[in-house]
């Protein structure tokens, strides 16, 4: 099993810069998370999916950040445009329907935005 | 709002000690509370899920305890290996998605 796939590993961008990362989620999982982490706050939830539709997006921090789901296997989370502040490592997770809280992350990406 | 405190930011112990790691929350009533570890540089790995009418939970050499009236979980590792280091998540669920403390950096000393 592949487990989650993310893409890029690490993305360093300037300010202003539009930011597309993406996700391949373990195939069969239906709920799908994006999340963000930083030294100062931790592990935040932004948006999670549930049989492609979003279910909750009151973590996502602004209008400049937007995900999608086309499918059930794929997902963007865009930042545009992207500032410094924006800079943490995003994770995407998926969880099966039976165990939808025991959540599989994958590797993450490393977000510096100059 | 719901708050998660991981009350120790990290902890230093000898090899062969039993570990204890503290998890509280407030504003929230559970259903379940799960337990994550995370290596540097890659994601949270799930280790243990205890629900609100058990008590305790054990696998290999950890051992989960959820208190529903002091609003507290302990995560213990036994006998610790240096391979035990990393830092370990705390994450409160119940209808909505989990919520994660800001977890417990455990160095386990040889």
């Amino acid at each position: 099993d592949a487990g989650v796939i993310q893409s890029p590993r690490h993305e360093v961008t300037e300010m202003g810069q539009e930011v597309t990362l993406r996700c391949k989620p373990i195939s069969g999982h239906n709920s799908l998370f994006w999340y963000r982490q930083t030294m100062m706050r931790g592990l935040e939830l932004l948006i999670y999916f549930n049989n492609n539709v979003p279910i909750d997006d009151s973590g996502m921090p602004e209008d400049r950040f937007s995900a999608k789901m086309p499918n059930a296997s794929f997902s963007t989370l865009k930042i545009q445009p992207s500032e410094p502040r924006d800079s943490a490592v995003y994770f995407c997770a998926s969880s099966p329907k039976e165990r939808y809280n025991e959540q599989f992350f994958g590797p993450g990406t490393r977000l510096t935005v100059l | 709002s719901q708050k998660i405190e991981q009350n120790s930011e990290a902890l230093n112990i000898q090899e062969g000690k039993t570990a204890t790691l503290t998890c509280n929350y407030t504003n929230y009533s559970p259903a379940y509370l799960q337990w994550y570890r995370q290596d540097p540089g890659r994601g949270p790995v799930f280790l243990l899920l205890i629900r609100e009418n058990e008590k305790e939970k054990r696998k290999e050499r950890l051992k989960v305890t959820f208190d529903t009236t002091l609003k507290q979980s302990l995560f213990h590792i036994t006998a610790s290996q240096p391979a035990d280091s990393a830092t370990y998540l705390c994450a409160p669920a119940g209808n909505t998605p989990l919520v994660f403390g800001k977890g417990t950096r455990l160095s386990v000393i040889a």
